[in-house]
């Protein structure tokens, strides 16, 4: 079965750095998300992205973030200048439908971020 | 805004009885809910989605149910095993959004 992958699956970076998160969606699938879950918390909604634009994208989701879609196959996630607060899983997800459609969301098995 | 709310205390459920897990949200009724299962370092995974016309929707051992009158979401996993030890999330969608609860932790003793 087609699955979303995420590289790298761990990342330990310095307070103040930048960082590129990536992730391969499934290949028919033409909706992306970031999520982050800080550990022991709730899987929070960043950001949706189609047609190589910004559907949606929510509070979190501030100056500091970025996504980009390079090429026809890898979707990233860019943190400039990271926070010890940054510290969480990063899951990327896609979908045949749009956000809150009737498929489901297909998840990668994230990147856990620690900013030191 | 739509809220849901999910038990957050962990279910403690012995092997073979059936768990039972609630979704509970708080405005307008959802055109689809879906319940997916996270592992400890993993990604969510899906599991079954229920549109608002369906009352009840199976697969294998799970059962979700939908009411709308009482806003509310039951997610039954009858037989249960060690296995299913697992945190339980529902999400619904609102303005083209996925919403997603904080998630139940089940817990299946031998």
């Amino acid at each position: 079965e087609p699955e979303v992958t995420q590289t790298p699956s761990h990342q330990v970076t310095q307070m103040g750095q930048e960082v590129i998160l990536r992730c391969v969606p499934i290949s028919n699938h033409l909706y992306f998300y970031w999520y982050r879950q800080i550990l022991g918390q709730k899987v929070e909604f960043l950001v949706s992205f189609y047609n190589n634009e910004i559907s949606e994208k929510s509070e979190i989701f501030d100056d500091q973030f970025s996504v980009e879609r390079p090429d026809g196959s890898n979707f990233t996630l860019k943190i400039r200048s990271t926070k010890l607060e940054d510290s969480a899983m990063y899951f990327c997800a896609s979908s045949e439908t749009p956000p809150g459609g009737d498929s489901p969301l297909h998840f990668g098995n994230g990147t856990r971020l620690t900013v030191t | 805004s739509q809220k849901i709310e999910q038990n957050s205390e962990a279910l403690n459920i012995q092997e073979g009885k059936t768990a039972t897990l609630t979704c509970n949200y708080t405005n307008y009724s959802p055109a689809y809910l879906q319940w997916y299962r996270q592992d400890p370092g993993r990604g969510p995974v899906f599991l079954l989605l229920i549109r608002e016309n369906e009352k009840e929707k199976r697969k294998e051992r799970l059962k979700v149910t939908f009411d709308t009158t009482l806003k509310q979401s039951l997610f039954h996993i009858t037989a249960s095993q060690p296995a299913d030890s697992a945190t339980y999330l529902c999400a619904l969608n609102s303005n083209y959004q996925l919403i997603w609860g904080a998630g139940t932790k089940l817990i299946i003793k031998p």
